[in-house]
């Protein structure tokens, strides 16, 4: 079985900051980890995955993430923060043997404010 | 390119009445296409996978015949809410995959359904 925790529901941060969003992930297998972002009334665009390989994976807007095997981490994080960065994002795991089945487990997800 | 359309994006509707909402890729062919419910301030919660050219696989406590998902071709899929009711009022989120382990599903933007 898989699941995903984010630690913390709620980020606050000031425009600037560095913004660092937790997930840790659970799985018996080698997972394939995803950040999405939702903004208000849409539907989730992807920032970035890992599968295989580099373990730094970098994604759109500036946000990047590191997949660490050994504490079991997916933590997304960005040098400075932008107004219009405010929004929920979510982690999201699933198995690398899925074969068809591409279900994803998703995090409770961390709404992300950015402050002036 | 992997974009996903959803029609409508806002639906109002009367308790009793059906409500079809359309999910489409417009630009790759969705061997897999999932369907999604979204509480406001939660994360998403999976109702059904779909495949092109089958039933649809339906996560548990999702009623079957209240959420009638059609895949009846690679571009589109439908989810009917039938009689629907005040409580069914939600955020559906749509998402096609392609085939391969590897790759990510792709969202559409939501329908907002509230029911009268």
């Amino acid at each position: 079985a898989q699941s995903v925790t984010q630690l913390g529901s709620h980020v606050s941060v000031s425009e600037g900051a560095l913004v660092l969003l937790r997930c840790n992930y659970s799985s018996s297998v080698p997972p394939y980890l995803f950040w999405y972002v939702q903004y208000p009334n849409q539907g989730l665009q992807l920032l970035l995955k890992y599968t295989t390989g580099a373990t730094l994976v970098k994604g759109i807007n500036g946000f990047e993430a590191e997949f660490k095997k050994s504490e079991t981490s997916f933590h997304l994080t960005k040098p400075s923060a932008h107004m219009s960065d405010a929004a929920e994002y979510f982690c999201a795991v699933r198995s690398s043997n899925a074969g068809n089945n591409r279900k994803l487990i998703w995090g409770l997800g961390t709404s992300l404010a950015v402050n002036p | 390119g992997a974009v996903v359309s959803q029609h409508p994006s806002r639906v109002i509707c009367k308790s009793g009445t059906s409500v079809k909402i359309e999910c489409r890729s417009l630009d790759f062919q969705a061997t897999t296409m999932f369907w999604y419910r979204q509480f406001p301030k939660q994360s998403l919660m999976l109702m059904a996978t779909s495949n092109e050219g089958s039933k649809a696989t339906y996560e548990q406590g999702v009623e079957k015949d209240k959420f009638l998902i059609n895949h009846a071709s690679l571009t589109l899929s439908t989810l009917t809410v039938t009689s629907a009711h005040p409580e069914d009022s939600s955020f559906y989120i749509c998402s096609a995959s392609l085939a391969g382990a590897g790759n990510e599903q792709f969202f559409g933007p939501g329908t907002r359904l509230t029911v009268l």
